[in-house]
């Protein structure tokens, strides 16, 4: 079975900060990983995921994670928030390449102050 | 990215009545739709799959017959909570997929906020 922790429920920073939202998942055969992020009153977004190849994955507004195999983590990073980037932030795991099912982390809420 | 609409968004019902959530893909067809659950503080929890036209599979420890999963057609799936009671109390939320192939990605729903009183 497969599980996924985000150690930290709240992350408060300044804007223009560099912010790191934990992740680490625990499975015993290879699975595929994602960060969603949810703005308030939306649906889950789908931010980055990593399937293969560079263990080093990007988004388009900003955001990286870095697949660590030996630390089994996913750590997601922004080197300066923004105030947009407010929004509750999910870690996920699947079996499948195509986000089928997900199994995801308890979230972690990114409150940035101006 | 697809868009998939959750309605209602908040509902409120008394214990012992049903509710049904209704998950629209509005832009494509959806051959998958997934029911997840949060409760508070938790994470979001896979309750079933369902592809159209075939009855839902759901994940070990969720009650069918409780939680009444429809796929009548490639862009609504609807769950109905059978006599809910406070503790089905959640945020339900679904996501929905246009095939199976490698990296197609599923798109969520706004959740539904489930209250029973």
């Amino acid at each position: 079975a497969q599980s996924v922790t985000q150690l930290d429920s709240q992350v408060p920073v300044f804007e223009e900060a560099p912010v790191e939202l934990r992740c680490n998942y625990s499975s015993s055969v290879s699975v595929y990983l994602f960060w969603y992020v949810q703005y308030p009153n939306q649906g889950l977004q789908l931010l980055l995921k990593y399937l293969s190849g560079s263990t080093l994955v990007e988004s388009i507004n900003g955001f990286e994670a870095e697949f660590n195999k030996s630390q089994t983590s996913f750590h997601l990073r922004k080197p300066s928030v923004h105030i947009s980037d407010t929004a509750e932030y999910f870690c996920a795991v699947s079996r499948s390449s195509n986000t089928g099912k997900l199994i995801f982390g308890q979230g972690t809420t990114l409150q940035v102050k101006p | 990215g697809a868009v998939v609409s959750q309605h209602p968004s908040r509902v409120i019902c008394k214990s012992g009545t049903s509710v049904k959530i209704e998950c629209r893909s509005l832009d494509f067809q959806a051959t998958t739709m997934f029911w997840y659950r949060q409760f508070p503080k938790q994470s979001l929890m896979l309750m079933a799959t369902s592809n159209e036209g075939s009855k839902a599979t759901y994940e070990q420890g969720v009650e069918k017959d409780k939680f009444l999963i429809n796929h009548a057609s490639l862009t609504l799936s609807t769950l109905t909570v059978t006599s809910a009671h406070p503790e089905d109390s959640s945020f339900y939320i679904c996501s929905a997929r246009e095939g199976t192939g490698r990296n197609t990605e599923a798109f969520f729903g706004q959740g539904t906020r489930l209250t029973v009183v």
